[in-house]
């Protein structure tokens, strides 16, 4: 079955850019979606077909996918960024999420 | 506004049933695949299977085929995730999710969840 790797953690200062990514065999012929889930809430989405943005996803991020990994980058990072992130693709009529990376901003 | 509302939270004795619900409002919920998404304690997120609520065309992740029975009510709106006997195991957070129906198969609406827990 489809794996998808994610680091479990990542670390970065206020308004620096964070570079979070997300591992598969030949994902660049996927879509890759992103989601973000902050303690005790919902996952919402953040970026959708590798690089779209849903309306009321901040414009400091964006997301690429290219060869074996698909990237979800935030620019000048915040405070509220702080959170888990899911990659997901879609595989053989199964949804496959990567195991979450978890973003701390200090 | 596209809402998904999930029913409360649950506490369960091992072996007992239970039936969880997702009510879709705001869209044409029936056109929709509906997903569920379980999230056990400090993990990350495991997708269960899907339902077309219009016609209860079901897909499920092998891993949970024969564990859960995904089903739907296209006259109110609401699909459901039951099971016939409980373990301990299926102590998690569960949600909903509405597929998008644009290219990718992303999730683009999610219920609030549903914490199960199951104890002796």
């Amino acid at each position: 079955s489809y794996e998808l790797t994610q680091a479990p953690s990542v670390s970065v200062s206020p308004g620096q850019t964070a570079s979070i990514t997300c591992s598969g065999a030949n994902v660049e012929d996927k879509y890759v979606s992103w989601y973000q889930q902050k303690p005790g809430q919902s996952p919402l989405l953040v970026i959708y077909q590798d690089t779209k943005r849903p309306s009321g996803t901040p414009e400091r991020f964006s997301g690429s996918n290219s060869g074996n990994t698909a990237t979800l980058t935030i620019s000048g990072t915040q405070a509220l960024d702080e959170a888990d992130y899911y990659c997901q693709a879609w595989d053989s009529n199964t949804v496959v999420f990567g195991g979450g990376t978890k973003l701390t901003v200090l | 506004e596209v809402q998904l509302v999930q029913s409360g939270a649950e506490v369960k004795k091992p072996g007992e049933s239970l039936k969880i619900s997702c009510e879709g409002s705001g869209h044409s919920f029936n056109t929709y695949w509906i997903g569920w998404v379980r999230q056990m304690p400090g993990k990350g997120l495991e997708w269960m299977g899907r339902i077309y609520p219009a016609d209860s065309n079901t897909r499920y992740r092998p891993s949970f085929q024969g564990q859960v029975t995904i089903s739907a009510d296209k006259s109110i709106s609401t699909a459901y995730l039951q099971w016939s006997s409980l373990r301990a195991s299926d102590t998690a957070m569960y949600y909903c999710a509405r597929l998008s129906s644009a290219a990718g198969n992303f999730f683009d609406s999610w219920g609030q969840g549903t914490q199960v827990t199951v104890s002796s």
